[in-house]
């Protein structure tokens, strides 16, 4: 079955630094999405990614589809405390009643 | 607008108890609705998905089962939990054939002791 690899697993960082994580996979998606799951909380959608080479922003969230359709990065500019959580990368491909794939996440930690 | 309601929130039973979560969704026809279980606060575990009243398919061989009785109802079920069933279960939903990604539900916490 299709698997996304997800990097890094895990980031403790400075509050104001950047941050960038990614996913690749072996197999092609039509839809990369990304995730964000608060503590104890359901993820949530950030950036919905639909064309390869689409880059799309949401505030300090830069999302990009890439080119060849088998990556997607995530970069948070600088960062602040709330934007603690776990980070999933999905793909979605028209296939299999459209089911996504998701990465095993990247768990943020933001030091004030 | 459409709204997932999931619930309880936190749910603790003791070993060989049965269990019954339930998620409905509003303000959408036809959905396909999704079961996972998450872990230690980690990865996304598919459980069922379904897509369509009656039927459910089964990603993984386990303790629990799934029913769809109405349209935008989804029940997770067990007749006797397992400590091993403790975790996280999240409901989803997402529009039928179409690439719009998932909306989540907020989670119940279950222990199982």
């Amino acid at each position: 079955g299709q698997q996304l690899n997800q990097s890094p697993q895990s980031m403790f960082i400075q509050e104001g630094e950047d941050v960038s994580m990614n996913c690749t996979s072996s197999s092609i998606f039509n839809t990369w999405l990304w995730y964000k799951q608060d503590p104890g909380e359901g993820p949530v959608l950030l950036i919905a990614l639909y064309k390869a080479g689409e880059l799309t922003s949401n505030g300090r969230l830069t999302a990009q589809f890439g080119i060849t359709r088998k990556d997607s990065f995530l970069n948070i500019s600088a960062s602040i405390p709330s934007d603690v959580g776990i980070y999933f990368c999905a793909g979605q491909s028209g296939g299999s009643n459209y089911k996504l794939t998701f990465g095993k996440g990247t768990l943020l930690t933001v030091n004030p | 607008s459409q709204t997932i309601h999931q619930w309880p929130a936190t749910l603790v039973q003791p070993v060989g108890s049965p269990l019954s979560l339930e998620c409905t969704v509003e303000g959408t026809s036809n959905p396909n609705l999704y079961w996972y279980r998450q872990a230690a606060g980690r990865g996304l575990q598919l459980l069922f998905y379904s897509v369509g009243i009656g039927q459910i398919s089964s990603e993984v061989p386990q303790n629990l089962s799934a029913s769809r009785p109405q349209d935008r109802q989804f029940i997770l079920s067990s007749k006797k939990l397992l400590l091993s069933d403790s975790g996280f279960y999240l409901c989803a939903w997402s529009v039928a054939n179409r690439n719009y990604g998932y909306t989540f539900g907020s989670g119940t916490r279950l222990t199982v002791v």
